[in-house]
């Protein structure tokens, strides 16, 4: 299975600033890539998918990037609400794996 | 929109079997958009996903779980359904069951339902 390995583990940050997150594959996910928003008692959101489309409703400053098996989730300007979990996932080949997470602190 | 909601048992002893369905509404589960999946996620940790079923019927399971692992789906109630039998402590999670759309990823969530393994 592809293995998927996210950093930092905690990111601390400061509202107003550019957060990025990286994803690496253990191999390749090709354009088969998603991040995931969670916050505590919910359910993931949907944030991109195709390593760099946004899913509905999501806000511009959420962008992604990357190749192969190398992803970055950037958040341009931080806001209260995006404090959170983040997690990256892998849809290219079963079965579908997650990254362990990056959680965004104040 | 296609909503998802799970239902089931939020107790269930060592060894026995955990049964979960996901009912699926404004939507019919007959589509080929997605496979229906199962995720979990234990207590202060991250997301594992379980396996998916089809509309047709046809499944595929994550390999650590394979051997304990049943689903099953039912279109005359637009539901389907996890087993996951002799179960352990380690099982003890909140159990999702999702929509995975073609090249899309994860668009669709219930939200979620804690199941704990304890005598």
């Amino acid at each position: 299975e592809i293995v998927m390995t996210q950093s930092p583990a905690t990111l601390s940050v400061s509202p107003g600033d550019r957060a990025t997150l990286s994803c690496r594959a253990s191999q390749s996910a090709s354009t088969n890539l998603a991040w995931y928003q969670q916050k505590p008692g919910q359910a993931p959101r949907l944030l991109i998918y195709g390593v760099s489309t946004r899913a509905t409703g999501i806000p511009a400053r959420f962008s992604g990037s990357g190749f192969v098996t190398e992803f970055t989730l950037t958040i341009s300007s931080l806001q209260s609400e995006d404090f959170a979990f983040y997690y990256c996932q892998q849809y290219n080949d079963w079965p579908l794996t997650f990254g362990g997470g990056t959680k965004v602190e104040i | 929109q296609v909503q998802l909601q799970e239902s089931g048992p939020g107790l269930v002893k060592p060894s026995q079997a955990l049964s979960l369905t996901c009912t699926v509404s404004g939507g019919s589960i007959i589509t080929g958009d997605y496979f229906w999946s199962w995720i979990r996620q234990p207590p202060g940790k991250g997301l594992e996903w379980i396996g998916y079923i089809y509309y047709s019927g046809s499944t595929y399971y994550t390999p650590s779980l394979k051997s304990r692992l049943s689903m099953s789906v039912d279109t005359s109630k637009n539901q389907f359904s996890l087993r996951l039998s002799s179960v352990a402590a380690a099982d003890t999670a909140v159990y999702f069951c999702a929509g995975v759309r073609r090249g899309k990823g994860i668009d669709c969530w219930g939200q979620g339902t804690l199941v704990t393994v304890s005598s």
